[in-house]
């Protein structure tokens, strides 16, 4: 399984301001994904990565809000932009990648340990 | 994606298997079914999946009806790692929709 780290682990930031959040596996991977767990809540699905285009976006998330990069196989961020209170979340970095094995997705889903955003 | 049902929570022994259900009653055929578990303050992590045949690995397996409309996650012997919340997913997507799981409690 991918080993995947993320940058911060934690921040407790100002409101108005961005931060920017990285996603580091430690092999190539074909899918990237973003996620936010909210206090007291479950995940949601903010967007896939793509590597080489923009991102794909869940409905209520936009790009201005949550602009994503993905340069290569193994990195990728998400950028927390112009942050308010409810924006206050753990926000998790997922991977999925092929079984090549067989050609055919592994559809086994890999987390990173989360960035806990607090901002005030 | 197909909408499934977990119970809130349970508990069990330490040792003992524990069965975790699933209720998936709207599957389609191209849906598989998924088992993660979120311990405290971490990622979640992955655990088992099947479309129609019942899995086995060193986790846990996973036991679907022949209808597919619900599924059993077992872990052979619980131990007191093992407490955390278990979410059922079922999609045929990339996607995960992580629902409230079942809050499991392992007991000394």
């Amino acid at each position: 399984s991918a080993v995947i780290s993320q940058k911060p682990s934690r921040d407790i930031c100002q409101r108005g301001t961005s931060l920017t959040i990285q996603c580091q596996v430690d092999s190539q991977v074909t899918m990237m994904f973003w996620y936010r767990q909210q206090p007291g809540q479950s995940l949601t699905l903010i967007a896939t990565a793509n590597q080489g285009s923009e991102a794909t976006y869940e409905s209520g998330f936009v790009i201005d809000k949550f602009p994503i990069s993905r340069p290569n196989l193994t990195f990728s961020t998400l950028t927390v932009s112009n942050m308010s209170p409810e924006d206050s979340s753990i926000y998790l970095c997922s991977v999925e990648d092929m079984d090549w094995a067989r050609g055919t997705r592994s559809r086994e889903q890999y987390f990173g340990p989360g960035t806990r955003l607090t901002v005030t | 994606d197909a909408k499934t049902t977990q119970p809130p929570s349970m508990d069990c022994a330490e040792g003992r298997a524990a069965n975790l259900p699933c209720n998936h009653s709207t599957i389609s055929g191209n849906e598989y079914v998924y088992w993660y578990r979120q311990i405290h303050s971490q990622g979640p992590q992955y655990i088992i999946h099947g479309l129609k045949n019942n899995e086995t690995n060193e986790m846990a397996s996973l036991i679907i009806t022949e209808d597919r409309k619900s599924s059993t996650l077992i872990l052979p012997h619980a131990t007191l790692r093992d407490t955390a919340v278990y979410y059922c997913i079922v999609t045929s997507d990339y996607k995960l929709s992580f629902g409230a799981g079942t809050t499991v409690t392992v007991r000394a």
